[in-house]
């Protein structure tokens, strides 16, 4: 059985403060593939990030960053000098390649205020 | 579009009224998922296609739903005898290369599923 746990269910930072939304995974595999989505108000879900399970470099994308961790079974996404715009609620993702099942956790909501 | 398409974008029935829920997804994306999402919730595996087939349905929630696909393209999600609980957001979405590899999903923007 897989599994994804994101901890923290809401998050409120007021704007240019970072902020890190974790993830820890759960799998016997040993090929996956981990993701974060963005789901913002109007609802329709936008991937950000694709990592596979033997590429642990960490990325950096703009205000994104993303480090995973392996041996912690981690994989947490931090925003820097946050904006109202990242309010949103964010999924992180295990696909499974074995059997073609995803696993998303139950996504953290983020409140940046002005 | 390019992007998936699903209908309706809401749906309101009496509770055992059967529903259809439809998925297009992508053109050329051979995976094709099934999700719910309930209000304030996470998302909620259901099933996924790859190709025409869909391997393993035991992430429905009960014997009253069933999903096809036909030509490789559309996928249907039918609900019988539908229940209050039922009510959620049907989430759709496709990738280009097979099920659970690296390839993201393209999510639709959902079927909101009311039953009264």
């Amino acid at each position: 059985a897989q599994k994804v746990t994101q901890a923290q269910t809401e998050i409120s930072v007021v704007e240019k403060e970072d902020v890190t939304l974790d993830c820890v995974y759960e799998t016997r595999d040993t090929t996956y593939y981990l993701f974060w989505y963005k789901q913002p108000p109007s609802g329709e879900l936008v991937f950000l990030i694709r990592r596979n399970s033997f590429d642990e470099q960490n990325e950096i994308s703009g205000r994104y960053s993303w480090n995973f961790q392996k041996s912690t079974s981690s994989f947490n996404f931090t925003i820097t000098a946050s904006q109202v715009v990242d309010s949103a609620v964010y999924f992180c993702a295990l696909f499974n390649t074995n059997a073609g099942k995803s696993t998303f956790g139950d996504g953290t909501t983020l409140t940046v205020k002005p | 579009g390019a992007g998936v398409s699903q209908s309706p974008s809401n749906k309101v029935t009496e509770k055992g009224k059967d529903v259809e829920l439809r998925c297009d997804p992508i053109s050329g994306h051979t995976a094709l998922y099934w999700y719910r999402q309930s209000l304030g919730q996470g998302l909620e595996f259901l099933i996924y296609f790859q190709g025409n087939s869909a391997p393993d349905k035991s992430g429905l929630p009960s014997d009253r739903f069933s999903a096809e696909r036909t030509g490789g393209s559309v996928s249907t999600l039918t609900i019988q005898r539908t229940q209050q609980e039922d009510s959620a957001v049907y989430l759709c979405a496709s990738s280009l290369g097979p099920a659970g590899g690296q390839d993201e999903q393209f999510f639709g923007p959902g079927t909101r599923l009311t039953v009264l």
